[in-house]
């Protein structure tokens, strides 16, 4: 699986919209894109994923480059509640044995009141 | 639905003792895996299991050792426990068809002295 690269922490203001960046530069073309995120001392949860059209759902939006080399997560109203680690993962496929996450260090987002 | 559920919550192990790791999920998904996670590092993958009677190693299996007699329950034992081990557990499973989402429990923190 390729390897991500994100930076170490970043915070925002609530209300405001909270953009993660991810540079996976030597992504393949069957690899997905996925984002996780760890509120502190709880599981991680999954967020959204994409393979290289931009994503939507209820949680967040995820914007891939067309040479898919980085995508950033997007929170639209950041809220106090989404102060956590987020992890962006590579992995190929969607379903069946290739189910392994590789979970980096992620990205500590804050969000100031 | 309770989702997946890990006991205990805490436990304190001195050198040399062992002890089993439960987990139980009951969304009736194939897939489960076990993994550690150290202060400040994100999470590495222990074992895993693709259906119950079939278990593989994942990216740091020394020290430990897992079953799958049931669908639901995937249990991880520590035999000879270390100071190395002192970490958080979490256990997660997953579905065949949307393998890349996987539902964690809230983990365990383990203790070695």
């Amino acid at each position: 699986d390729a390897k991500t690269t994100q930076p170490t922490s970043m915070d925002c203001a609530e209300g405001r919209a909270a953009n993660l960046p991810c540079n996976h530069s030597t992504i393949s073309g069957n690899e997905y894109v996925y984002w996780y995120r760890q509120i502190h001392s709880q599981g991680p949860q999954y967020i959204i994923h994409g393979l290289k059209n931009n994503e939507t759902n209820e949680m967040a939006s995820l914007i891939i480059t067309e040479d898919r080399k980085s995508s950033t997560l997007i929170l639209p109203h950041a809220t106090l509640r989404d102060t956590a680690v987020y992890y962006c993962i590579v992995r190929a496929g969607i379903t069946g044995a290739n189910s392994k996450l590789t979970f980096g260090k992620g990205i500590t987002l804050s969000v100031r009141p | 639905n309770a989702g997946v559920t890990q006991t205990p919550k805490f436990r304190i192990l001195k050198i040399g003792q062992s002890m089993t790791l439960q987990c139980t999920q009951d969304m009736n998904h194939n897939y489960m895996y076990w993994y550690r996670q150290d202060p400040g590092m994100g999470l590495k993958l222990i074992y895993y299991s693709v259906g119950a009677g079939i278990t593989d190693k994942g990216e740091v299996p020394n020290g430990y050792n897992v079953s799958r007699s049931t669908t639901e329950d995937f249990p991880l034992r520590l035999e000879l426990a270390a100071p190395s081990q002192t970490s958080v557990y979490f256990c997660a499973s997953s579905n065949i068809i949307s393998s890349y989402e996987q539902y964690f429990g809230p983990g365990t923190r383990l203790t070695v002295t």
